[in-house]
């Protein structure tokens, strides 16, 4: 099925570690995003794009980096994993070609760090 | 500064009773759009129900509907005929047709329907 695909579903990191979060669409969307959702809490933007090759910081980018050098892949990094960032992380990609947007999310991702 | 807020930290219903769940937000941009979320105990982020700024209507999706009040800056989602699989956190979120296009949710409303 058409959607939103993120690796890994979980993860636990030492503090200090560094991982990659990959997340793929395949509706030719134009905007991806980054999320955390912290417990009892909504979605916090992280970092986000508007097209291929472009990046831009949501509310919250302080220690991670993002990449989109393909149109359907946006990576979010971790360098330098901090016990703070344990939270589960949301992908979502929209389109301006529908009305609604058409904001899909991806299942998320668990990472504890430790 | 654009935010979404939601007071109802939680809720509690009668099944095949209707539930309001508030929803207020602030911006001065003209155009903008609101949605609401449903996220399961799983996890998953399931749309229910999308408000444009310039609909004349209010927007209907089977058992739900979006109230919008323009004018008072709320858009409060109503569930009717509440079922058990209902129970879940609801998020309010908006999205401003200017600069990022990102969705700003709410804190979020727990819903729990009882038999």
């Amino acid at each position: 099925n058409a959607g939103v695909t993120q690796t890994p579903k979980f993860r636990v990191l030492k503090t200090g570690q560094s991982m990659t979060l990959l997340c793929a669409q395949d509706m030719n969307h134009e905007y991806m995003y980054w999320y955390r959702q912290d417990p009892g809490m909504g979605l916090r933007l992280i970092h986000y794009s508007v097209g291929e090759g472009t990046t831009a910081k949501g509310e919250v980018p302080d220690g991670y980096n993002v990449s989109r050098l393909k149109k359907q892949n946006f990576l979010l990094g971790l360098e330098s994993a901090a016990p703070s960032q344990t939270s589960v992380y949301f992908c979502a990609s929209s389109t301006h070609r529908t009305v609604n947007y058409g904001y899909t999310f991806g299942s998320g991702t668990r990472l504890t760090v430790v | 500064a654009q935010k979404i807020t939601q007071t109802q930290p939680g809720m509690f219903v009668q099944e095949k009773e209707a539930v309001t769940l508030d929803c207020t937000y602030d911006t001065s941009d003209p155009s903008y759009g609101l949605f609401w979320y449903k996220q399961p105990s799983s996890g998953e982020m399931i749309f229910l129900i999308y408000q444009g700024s310039y609909d004349q209507q209010n927007a209907t999706e089977g058992r739900y509907s979006l109230n919008f009040q323009k004018a008072r800056k709320s858009a409060n989602l109503v569930i009717s005929a509440s079922q058990l699989g209902d129970s879940a956190m609801y998020f309010c979120a908006m999205r401003f047709d200017t600069g990022r296009r990102a969705l700003t949710f709410g804190s979020g409303t727990r819903l729990q329907v009882q038999p």
